[in-house]
């Protein structure tokens, strides 16, 4: 079955630091560019962060720029999204999404996981 | 950034009704905007690529039109399945943004 599966969110302080990762399974992982997009709680959607199939490309929203780092590893089919200097802002359910081409360009969300929540409270 | 403007944020509808969703982009996108459906407590679905582009296994009730910075989803005859959260994206400029989305209630 093709699927994602994300783990890893949790309660965490302002300034404090987690890493979400997301299995996939059912597809070749590496022929595709995988995002995170967010939902804060009841809130549309936001893009954070895409990375190509060969992690040669990787882009950032503003929000998180210099504070998340995105990356890939292809032999574990396993995205993970690392997010330092946590604020408050941050609180959202975090979507691990796959992009149907290796390239980060034009880039849709034609897969899903089920989401995590992360939550920054003190 | 490209802002994405839908319309109307909440949307009364009926079984058996014609709905339309209206998205508008702040600047040209030509073809590329994407349309989802979000259920409650789940994840967004694609239905829609390239404006009027059906994912595979969406039923054709669905629809979408427009280009430039006008864009309509359409849904043919409401089922009770589809009352759900519907969301624009635009996809040819980075940041790829959303609309803030259309509750079908």
């Amino acid at each position: 079955e093709v699927q994602l599966l994300e783990s890893g969110g949790d309660l965490v302080q302002p300034g404090g630091s987690l890493r979400l990762s997301c299995a996939a399974s059912g597809f070749t992982f590496s022929n595709y560019a995988m995002n995170w997009v967010r939902q804060a709680p009841g809130k549309g959607l936001e893009w954070v962060s895409i990375i190509s199939g060969s992690s040669g490309s990787i882009y950032y929203a503003d929000s998180v720029k210099g504070r998340f780092t995105i990356s890939r590893d292809n032999s574990k089919n396993t995205l993970y999204l690392q997010m330092n200097s946590l604020r408050a802002e941050d609180t959202a359910i975090y979507f691990c999404t796959r992009h149907p081409l290796e390239a980060a360009t034009i880039v849709r969300f034609d897969l899903w996981g089920q989401g995590t929540l992360v939550t920054v409270s003190s | 950034d490209i802002q994405m403007t839908q319309s109307p944020p909440t949307l009364s509808a009926s079984v058996g009704d014609r709905v339309t969703i209206t998205c508008r982009a702040s600047q040209s996108i030509d073809t590329w905007l994407a349309w989802y459906q979000q259920r409650p407590g789940k994840a967004p679905k694609l239905l829609i690529h390239k404006a009027s582009s059906l994912e595979s296994g969406v039923p054709s009730r669905f629809s979408g039109s427009g280009s430039g910075t006008e864009f309509t989803l359409i849904i043919s005859s409401l089922q009770a399945d589809d009352f759900a959260t519907y969301h624009c994206q635009q996809y040819k400029y980075y940041p790829v943004t959303f609309g803030q989305g259309t509750r079908l209630e």
